[in-house]
């Protein structure tokens, strides 16, 4: 069981540059999330999907993008790097609502 | 503004002992809440859940208590083990409509074998 899979695990980006996050998942959830986690903040919700073809934004979406073509596939996209979007990455999926969330291992991304 | 407070960093317990983890909320709409347990270089795997028409939830080690007029929830793990050694978050959500999680800062729990 894969579960909720982040592709990739670490990146060094310079200021500018631009990168697409991949989180996929193999449980046929409806709803995906994307987050960020920054010490002393906990968890902040950036991006969500109630189901294919859907985005809405969350707490802090402010450069980023998301799409989501394929209901296993849940993207996050920074046009423009810039330092403060340091961070490490956490996408989660859900079958539903009232339903606890499956979470990937994350993606840290430095952004020099 | 921060929904979901966890308002102790860290917490250090003996093994056999009873961890304490508290959470306060501010949103009276939150109807739902869970703990998830997150060790380093991993994401966050979900412990226990609570709906706001019950007052308590258990799952072997693990019970969460909710006290809605305080607006207040707490975590309760008895014995502690090293292994639960871990950063712990509580979340809320509005059980219906919201799809949304709000997530407190996290408290580092380290229970010293």
């Amino acid at each position: 069981n894969a579960g909720v899979t982040q592709t990739p695990k670490f990146r060094v980006l310079k200021t500018g540059q631009s990168m697409t996050l991949l989180c996929a998942q193999d449980m046929n959830h409806e709803y995906m999330y994307w987050y960020r986690q920054d010490p002393g903040m906990g968890l902040r919700l950036i991006h969500y999907s109630v189901g294919e073809g859907t985005t809405a934004k969350g707490e802090v979406p402010d450069g980023y993008n998301v799409s989501r073509l394929k209901k296993q596939n849940f993207l996050l996209g920074l046009e423009s790097a810039a330092p403060s979007q340091t961070s490490v990455y956490f996408c989660a999926s859900t079958k539903g609502e009232v339903q606890p969330q499956h979470f990937g291992d994350g993606t840290r991304l430095s952004i020099l | 503004d921060q929904q979901v407070k966890q308002n102790s960093p860290s917490l250090s317990v003996q093994e056999g002992r009873i961890s304490i983890l508290n959470c306060d909320y501010t949103n009276s709409m939150f109807d739902y809440f869970l703990w998830y347990k997150k060790y380093p270089a991993e994401g966050p795997t979900f412990l226990i859940s609570i709906s706001s028409i019950k007052d308590k939830n258990e799952d072997g080690r693990f019970t969460v208590f909710l006290n809605k007029s305080a607006k207040h929830l707490s975590l309760h793990i008895v014995p502690s083990q090293p292994g639960d050694s871990a950063v712990y978050f509580c979340a809320a959500s509005e059980m219906w409509g919201t799809y949304k999680y709000i997530f407190g800062t996290g408290t580092r729990l380290k229970v010293l074998a």
